[in-house]
């Protein structure tokens, strides 16, 4: 089951504030988020594993909420270089495989 | 290598054709996994590898795709008689270890069938 991405896109301006949430009706064993540019390779964010933690590196975080399925991608004082599609793929025990989400263009304008 | 490597970059097939599509992996990268991304949407898992072992091939969408890693390393991912909605980016990712861990991905070799 595809995990649900919301919102599909978000316009901002540079030094705005964005957050991105990723639902499933299935239980997971952890997130992972990855931001993909036109015409480029999928790039690793971050995991976050089940145990509702919370991690972040530079000015981008986020969170997982085991219990509601849900995870959330924050992204603080956005620069130029944010913009992109971001993916979260979720992977359920055992299963090695990730399941991604619709995606959400981020597009970050001067 | 310093990333994975997929080649083609582009390939346009007439229908019916055969393709194959290669992957090379991070060296040392035991797990490597193939998904087929169609425009505007998310990475659809195809397959996975643990060396060269084929562990899942649950997402195959027909016989027509067949996938092999012989020998733990490079991958090919091979379509019989392609069909127009075959047509997508094929994106190769490896990882050092199995679950839980970051995978990197190539840059994909986007198949046109016409």
């Amino acid at each position: 089951q595809q995990p649900v991405q919301s919102p599909q896109a978000v316009i901002l301006r540079e030094g705005e504030d964005a957050v991105i949430n990723c639902s499933s009706s299935k239980a997971l064993y952890s997130v992972h988020w990855y931001r993909q540019k036109h015409g480029e390779a999928p790039v690793f964010l971050m995991i976050l594993l089940k145990g509702g933690e919370q991690k972040g590196h530079d000015k981008i975080s986020a969170s997982f909420n085991e219990k509601k399925q849900q995870s959330s991608l924050y992204l603080t004082a956005s620069q130029l270089s944010y913009s992109g599609t971001y993916f979260c793929g979720t992977e359920r025990s055992g299963a090695q495989k990730l399941v991604f989400g619709q995606g959400t263009r981020l597009t970050i304008n001067p | 290598g310093a990333g994975v490597s997929q080649s083609p970059r582009y390939k346009v097939a007439k229908r019916g054709q055969d393709v194959a599509l290669r992957c090379d992996p991070i060296s040392g990268h035991v797990s490597l996994f193939w998904y087929q991304q169609a425009l505007g949407q998310g990475p659809e898992f195809l397959t996975y590898f643990q060396n060269e072992a084929q562990l899942d091939k649950s997402g195959l969408p027909s016989d027509r795709f067949f996938a092999e890693r012989p020998e733990g390393s490079v991958s090919t991912l091979k379509i019989q008689r392609t069909q127009q909605e075959d047509s997508a980016v094929y994106l190769c990712a490896s990882s050092l270890m199995s679950g839980n861990t970051e995978a990197f991905f190539g840059q994909g070799t986007r198949l046109t069938v016409v």
